[in-house]
């Protein structure tokens, strides 16, 4: 059993800031918060790990509330090439993360 | 960032026969590696959680007769796919956890077996 819930799909245009939300109610002490990206027919790619508060990349930032029970992923101007499938997962890094079914991206021009 | 390889990245096997899949950590030891399973327009699956020098752990409903997996080394994990039939067609993807003050994972390439 997952133990994230993301929005299945989301659409925006080129430019768009896109915020992604992710619930992890029962996520534990020990837990960081990871997203990435994956398209199709490769591997899951990394795009920001955070624990608590705001954490900043070039690519995203991650914005986690006190309470640590969701997070946000934010792609400030997206473009076309920005298009997947953006996956929320918790887990201590030593043991196996479990996918839940992500959300699709789809940016139009 | 580390970086996880996969050999092959394709593979076409008839049905009945065994294929092996090559999990590679490049540049930093991994004393845990993960394989996933994932079918198309799905999410990935845990297939099972190797661990170096130890029998890996599989999932429920994962056949470990049927998919062997060896964690010889730090740096190399094996899934084989024994037996294969049209239904293991898929895409097979490994990752594995530089755990070193960092809880990031890394995931391969994935390997897609199409069976015939």
């Amino acid at each position: 059993l997952a133990k994230t819930t993301q929005p299945i799909s989301m659409d925006s245009y080129e430019g768009q800031e896109v915020n992604i939300t992710c619930s992890h109610n029962n996520i534990a002490t020990n837990d960081y918060i990871t997203w990435y990206q994956q398209f199709p027919s490769q591997g899951p790619r990394f795009i920001i790990q955070g624990y608590k508060t705001k954490v900043t990349n070039e690519v995203a930032s991650l914005f986690i509330p006190a309470d640590r029970k969701s997070s946000t992923l934010s792609l400030p101007r997206v473009s076309l090439s920005d298009t997947a499938v953006y996956y929320c997962l918790v887990g201590d890094g030593g043991t196996a993360l479990i996918f839940g079914k992500g959300t699709t991206l789809s940016v139009s021009s | 960032g580390a970086v996880v390889s996969q050999h092959p990245s394709w593979v076409i096997c008839k049905s009945g026969t065994s294929v092996k899949i090559e999990c590679r950590s490049l540049d930093f030891q991994a004393t845990t590696m993960f394989w996933y399973r994932q079918f198309p327009k799905q999410s990935l699956m845990l297939m099972a959680t190797s661990n170096e020098g130890s029998k890996a752990t599989y999932e429920q409903g994962v056949e470990k007769d049927k998919f062997l997996i060896n964690h010889a080394s730090l740096t190399l994990s094996t899934l084989t796919v024994t037996s294969a039939h049209p239904e293991d067609s898929s895409f097979y993807i490994c990752s594995a956890s530089e755990n070193r003050g960092r809880f990031e994972q890394y995931f391969g390439p994935g390997t897609r077996l199409t069976v015939t």
